[in-house]
């Protein structure tokens, strides 16, 4: 399985600040996908990160909002604009196995805080 | 449209009790994947086991053990002989075969193991 890193690891940002997320796999994958976590919640997934073309985002997920990155085939990053309370949560990037069987490596996570 | 349902919110054992989770799913699909993932408190979503939706067979893997029935559809999870590590955030996912890779995860059901 892939080795995926990110960073920073936690944060605390004010309201109305950026915060950017770099995620880094250690072998070229063709998707990579970007999870929120608020919570005590579940996973849901904010967009899908393929190189060379724009995100694909999820109802309720917008560009302005959560602008990604995808330069190359190990790297991407999520810049969560405009901070809100609202946004502390935990933001996750994975990657797919390349397997054919929709399996994906999860890194380990942002733990943002917006006071 | 794909759906995950952990009815079990949270769980408490002891120590050396066998504790069974339970997943249950919905999808029109035939294709399907479906697996589970641990989070402990560290927050790091690690992978267990995937399931396709051709292979029925029970899978034992030390003392977690899978029982997949599509009659049900159900995807349970046993841990035997529970041990205080094995306290966790675990969820169950779902993938459709077409869906580009897009997991749904259910709500997870917190596991405490107590000593």
């Amino acid at each position: 399985s892939a080795v995926i890193s990110q960073k920073p690891s936690r944060d605390i940002c004010q309201r109305g600040t950026s915060l950017t997320i770099q995620c880094q796999v250690d072998s070229q994958v063709t998707m990579m996908f970007w999870y929120r976590q608020q919570p005590g919640q579940s996973l849901t997934l904010i967009a899908t990160a393929n190189q060379g073309s724009e995100a694909t985002y999820e109802s309720g997920f917008v560009i302005d909002k959560f602008p990604i990155s995808r330069p190359n085939l190990t790297f991407s990053t999520l810049t969560v604009s405009n901070l809100s309370p609202e946004d502390s949560s935990i933001y996750l990037c994975s990657v797919g196995s390349g397997t054919g069987s929709n399996e994906q490596y999860f890194g380990p996570g942002t733990r943002l805080t917006v006071t | 449209a794909q759906k995950v349902t952990q009815a079990q919110t949270e769980i408490s054992v002891v120590e050396k009790e066998d504790v069974t989770l339970d997943c249950v799913y919905e999808t029109r699909d035939t294709t399907y994947y479906l697996f589970w993932y641990k989070q402990p408190p560290s927050g790091e979503l690690g992978f267990l086991i995937r399931r396709n939706s051709f292979d029925e067979q029970n899978e034992i893997s030390g003392r977690y053990s899978w029982n997949f029935q599509k009659s049900t559809s159900s995807f349970n999870f046993t841990i035997t002989a529970s041990q205080v590590v094995d306290s966790a955030v675990y969820f169950c996912a779902l993938s459709e075969a077409g869906s580009n890779y897009k997991l749904t995860f259910g709500k997870g059901t917190l596991l405490t193991v107590n000593p």
